[in-house]
Formats: C-alpha cells, sequence, structure tokens
C-alpha cells in the first residue's frame, strides 16, 4: 500500500537558518505529492504540490521536486522566519476516483528568533 | 476562496451518546473527505464521499458512518461514541478533476469523549 515517511521533530532552528524536511514515500502508480501546513489551531492548508515526476513546487519561499528515481519530496527554505513555525505534513494521492490523501506523521518546525 | 466550515470547534460528550459533526463546503466540490488527526500518528482517512449519497470507507472507518444528502454538506456520525474517539477530526473537498487536485480542509473539530 502506499505510505509517506518523514521525520517528526521536532525540529528546531534559529531565525534566518536553512530548513530542509525530509519525505520519502511508497506508491503504486504515479502519485500527486503534496505539502501541506498547519499553523496552530488550524486546520491544513495546501503549501506546494508536484504532479509529476521533476515537477517542482513552490510557494512563500519553499520549495520541493518530485524525485522519483529516489521516491522524494523534500521541503526546503533558504531562510526560515519565526511565523515559519507550525506542524508541516507531506502526503501523497494515488489511485483512481476520490481516494484521500496519504499522510506522513507531520513534522513540527520551530523556529526561535 | 474555498471555504470549509464545520460545526464546532470544540466538542465535548459522553460515552455511548450519538455524535454528529458537519461539514460544509461552499465551492460546488464533488469530493468530501472525513479525517482524524491523532498525535504521532498523523491524519487517517475514515470515510470519503464521491458525490452526492456516495459513500466509500477510508483506513478506519469502524464505528463510524457518514452522510450526503447535499452536494455541499458531509456528515460524519459516531453512532455510539467512545473514548478512544477522542480526537480532532478534519473535514475535506476536492473537484474531482483527478489526482492533483487539491483537498482543502476545515478549521477541525476537537472532540472529548468522557
Amino acid at each position: 500500500g502506499n505510505s509517506v515517511t518523514q521525520m517528526e521533530g521536532p525540529v528546531t532552528l534559529s531565525e534566518e537558518a536553512f530548513l530542509t524536511i525530509n519525505c520519502t514515500y511508497t506508491a503504486t502508480g504515479y502519485p500527486s505529492l503534496f505539502w501541506y501546513v498547519q499553523y496552530p489551531g488550524e486546520g491544513l492548508q495546501l503549501l506546494l504540490k508536484a504532479t509529476k515526476a521533476d515537477d517542482k513546487g513552490s510557494n512563500k519561499g519553499f520549495e520541493a521536486t518530485y524525485r522519483k528515481e529516489t521516491t522524494s519530496f523534500h521541503l526546503e527554505k533558504g531562510s526560515v522566519q519565526v511565523s515559519d513555525s507550525a506542524v508541516y505534513f507531506c502526503a501523497l494521492s494515488s489511485g483512481g476516483g476520490a481516494d484521500g490523501l496519504t499522510f506522513g506523521k507531520g513534522t513540527h518546525l520551530i523556529i526561535q528568533p | 476562496d474555498v471555504k470549509v466550515t464545520q460545526s464546532s470547534r470544540y466538542l465535548v460528550k459522553r460515552t455511548g451518546e450519538k455524535v454528529f459533526l458537519e461539514c460544509v463546503q461552499d465551492m460546488d466540490h464533488e469530493n468530501m473527505f472525513w479525517y482524524r488527526q491523532d498525535p504521532g500518528l498523523g491524519l487517517r482517512l475514515i470515510y470519503f464521499s464521491y458525490d452526492v449519497k456516495m459513500k466509500e470507507k477510508g483506513d478506519i472507518p469502524e464505528g463510524y458512518s457518514v452522510s450526503r444528502e447535499k452536494k455541499e454538506r458531509f456528515s460524519l456520525i459516531l453512532e455510539s461514541a467512545s473514548t478512544n474517539q477522542t480526537s480532532m477530526y478534519l473535514c475535506a473537498s476536492r473537484f474531482s478533476g483527478g489526482l492533483g487536485e487539491t483537498q482543502y480542509f476545515g478549521p477541525g473539530t476537537r472532540l472529548l469523549v468522557l
């Protein structure tokens, strides 16, 4: 079946540091890949996505590249801010019809000023 | 902007009660989903619906049922609440265009079963 593995954290960084959150997946076929972010007390928001191999998703300074050969979709940001503190979920969508997303367990990111 | 709303942010119920969680979306999306979110487990799919009056079991449907009588509304029902159903419940909706379509989430309902 499908699965997503990501570092759980918490990951603590100083403001302006470089961020990488690793995500690897197992899926049948050709999944679409997503990063969602959950700020404290809120639901999930889409951060970025990629729908085919070698696509790069980007938003708000965050980037992730769909690497089929390594089955990875690592999230990166060059300079994090305190406002980036949140929980980040890697997810995939695979299969036909209206099936749901398969999520990783989430990475809690804490940015210190 | 897509808006997904959930009827309550917080609920406290007693064991054995019947519980209804309501979700409404305003973008005419065909697909709707219910997930539960637990620490260390991430989000897990309970049920989803392709369209009105259609439903499919997700990964953890035991103890739950759903209803979709109107396109914009998807209800999750706990027939007899138990303490192990204490969790955060998240509803989502999506256009049925394919795997790459974005799911839009509501703010969540935090349910405590005593």
